[in-house]
């Protein structure tokens, strides 16, 4: 079976902080992983996707990783704000255009002034 | 662009009622999909389309949902009868094969919190 994992379910970090999500995936054979962001009752805001053949995709302040071997995936955020909190969900799409979306259940993030 | 649409934002109603819940993908998009989410299960595949044909209702929970995509800019999710558990917020995405954009990456909608009582 696919399944997402996502370590940690919540982090709390002061303002200024670089961090680290995980994201961990049990078949290796994606098509493509993507970041999303969710606000409170909002929808998924597309952050980064990172096709099978890259390694990392840059963003801003964000920076996401891929590694296939290990079924691994990080999300770095560098000097982080209280606008970033958020939960932070990792997808792996296995199938392309043919393909969904499996998610983890996310990293809820806040950040303290 | 418009980006995803969804309809309506907002649905409570009573158990037994037919629900139906309304998408509008990014125009130029040929894959549209239908999620899920619940605080216990997190966000879940129910269908999706490719080229309006659907292609995977693995996770349609049972044959009380159901869902129609008569052209490539609008597909219904229905309920019907509705039930306590169905209560979730549904979301709608779509993606491309083509350019622009990185392939296959799925924009979402504002998703439909739906409450049955």
């Amino acid at each position: 079976k696919q399944e997402v994992t996502q370590i940690p379910a919540a982090l709390s970090v002061p303002e200024g902080e670089n961090l680290v999500l995980n994201c961990s995936f049990t078949d290796s054979a994606i098509y493509n992983l993507q970041w999303f962001r969710q606000d409170p009752g909002k929808g998924l805001t597309s952050l980064l996707l990172i096709q099978s053949s890259q390694r990392e995709q840059t963003s801003g302040r964000l920076n996401a990783s891929l590694d296939k071997s290990s079924g691994r995936s990080t999300l770095y955020i560098a000097a982080s704000q209280p606008g970033d909190s958020a939960t932070y969900l990792c997808a792996v799409n296995y199938g392309g255009s043919q393909g969904n979306l499996i998610f983890g259940k996310g990293t809820k993030l806040s950040v303290k002034p | 662009d418009a980006g995803v649409i969804q309809s309506p934002r907002h649905e409570v109603t009573e158990m037994g009622q037919e629900v139906t819940l309304r998408c509008k993908p990014i125009s130029g998009h040929n894959s549209l999909f239908w999620y899920r989410q619940t605080m216990m299960r997190g966000l879940e595949l129910l269908i999706y389309f490719n080229n309006n044909v659907p292609i995977d209702d693995s996770g349609m929970p049972e044959d009380r949902f159901s869902a129609k995509m008569p052209n490539a800019s609008f597909s219904t999710l229905k309920i019907q009868p509705s039930e306590p558990r169905d209560s979730a917020v549904y979301f709608c995405a779509s993606s491309s094969n083509g350019p622009p954009g990185p392939l296959y990456e799925q924009y979402f909608g504002p998703g439909t919190r739906l409450t049955v009582t």
